[in-house]
């Protein structure tokens, strides 16, 4: 799997935009971008994947560059429930082994 | 909405123990994995099981192993618990065949070994 690069932390004002980036440089062109993000003490939760065209559902927008070695999550208005590691992850659609998990990006929202 | 439950929150363990985790998922996924998480390491595969009956180590098998007799259900198990098996554990499942397959997960149960 292609390897992926999270700023450690970023912090984010209640009721903004959270824009967290990945970079995938190496990724394959049948792979996929997915992101999760783990609360405190909780299971990952999926949020968003994509190929190469940009994709929103209620959760999140996901918008990936033209060259696809890199994406940004963007949640639009976040709130304080927000805050939580966020995990961009590459992988082969229908690969039915794990996911490969890095360290994410702690997101913190404040007040 | 896909739905995984593991057996427990939060177990507490002797050393030397057997101790069974058991994941339960209402999807009728095919697949289904084990991880565990620690603090700086991420999450690392134990097991993972593609079918009924069939499993496959993942990255860190030792001193586990797993039982999968129902397709909905998928056991982890201590043979003998240890201190530096102390972590959070993780249970997924996911479809199988074409597409992207985005894993779910079940809220976790922290396991204390003293």
């Amino acid at each position: 799997d292609a390897k992926t690069t999270q700023p450690p932390s970023m912090d984010c004002a209640e009721g903004r935009a959270a824009n967290l980036p990945c970079n995938h440089s190496t990724i394959s062109g049948n792979e996929y971008v997915y992101w999760y993000r783990q609360i405190h003490s909780q299971g990952p939760q999926y949020i968003i994947h994509g190929l190469k065209n940009n994709e929103t559902n209620e959760m999140a927008s996901l918008i990936i560059t033209e060259d696809r070695k890199s994406s940004t999550l963007i949640l639009p208005h976040a709130t304080l429930r927000d805050t939580a590691v966020y995990y961009c992850i590459v992988r082969v659609a229908g690969d039915n082994n794990d996911m490969r998990f890095g360290a994410g990006t702690r997101l913190t929202v404040k007040p | 909405d896909v739905k995984v439950t593991q057996s427990s929150r939060y177990l507490v363990k002797r050393t030397g123990e057997k101790v069974f985790l058991e994941c339960v998922q209402d999807m009728d996924h095919e697949n289904m994995f084990w991880y565990r998480q620690d603090p700086g390491l991420g999450l690392r595969l134990i097991y993972f099981s593609y079918d009924v009956k069939m499993k496959e180590k993942g990255d860190i098998p030792e001193g586990y192993s797993v039982s999968r007799e129902k397709k909905e259900r998928f056991s982890l198990i201590l043979e003998s618990a240890s201190t530096n098996q102390t972590s959070m554990y993780l249970c997924a499942s996911s479809q199988t065949g074409f597409g992207t397959h985005e894993q779910y997960f079940g809220p976790g149960t922290r396991l204390t070994v003293t």
